[in-house]
């Protein structure tokens, strides 16, 4: 049972512009989400995470936004930019299960020129 | 200061033999986790590790998997008689604290032929 989703298994966009990365998830006990980069051949790269108490986070050109009736949050990125290029993990912790994180299937993003 | 390391950084065994993967966390670090990430998969958690505590083994697959943590510190992941489903890239990660925010290391890529 796959508790942490991420439907879009890629994204495209162009220079400039935003992106926008989608992730749910069913587990309602989950009250900690992060979200993790992935180069080609490195392990993954913490980004940027949210608490359930809160609806968003900003970092920079990174802002995470949680809905938690949903069950979903997003990744935005603005302006985008070709090094953002990566594959993108969701993860969620919590539950009495915060020794571990639970990741989503990641999402590929491209930034085009 | 120096990340997360592992060895070997890639791996090829043949069906049937034991293999042993080691990873070095950053130093002061409390919590380490290993996962690991099947082809076209998202991040699979195996065992957590928290100072002198039991160790959190719900993640292993099979009791042919099995993971030390030795002073606190270095660990190893031992995989007895690997099977062809065993090749994957195998992930550890360290934290200050239990939870949250993971730093990865770069990973072992383990083929089993």
């Amino acid at each position: 049972d796959q508790q942490v989703k991420q439907n879009s298994p890629s994204l495209s966009v162009q220079e400039g512009r935003i992106s926008i990365l989608n992730c749910d998830y069913t587990n309602s006990m989950f009250d900690y989400f992060l979200w993790y980069k992935k180069y080609p051949a490195e392990g993954p790269t913490f980004l940027i995470s949210i608490s359930s108490i809160k609806d968003k986070n900003e970092d920079g050109r990174f802002t995470v936004f949680l809905n938690k009736s949903a069950k979903h949050l997003s990744l935005h990125i603005v302006p985008s930019q070709p090094g953002d290029s990566a594959v993108y993990f969701c993860a969620a912790s919590g539950g009495g299960t915060a020794s571990k994180l639970t990741f989503g299937t990641g999402t590929r993003l491209q930034v085009t020129l | 200061g120096a990340g997360v390391s592992q060895s070997p950084s890639n791996k090829v065994t043949e069906k049937g033999k034991d293999v042993e993967l080691r990873c070095d966390p950053i130093s002061g670090h409390t919590a380490l986790y290993w996962y690991r990430q099947s082809l076209g998969q998202g991040l699979e958690f195996l065992i957590y590790f928290q100072g002198n505590s039991a160790p959190d083994k719900s993640g292993l697959p099979s009791d042919r998997f099995s993971a030390e943590r030795t002073g606190g510190s270095v660990s190893t992941l031992t995989i007895q008689r690997t099977q062809q489903e065993d090749s994957a890239v195998y992930l550890c990660a360290s934290s200050l604290v239990r939870g949250y925010e993971q730093y990865f290391g770069p990973g072992t890529r383990l083929t089993v032929t």
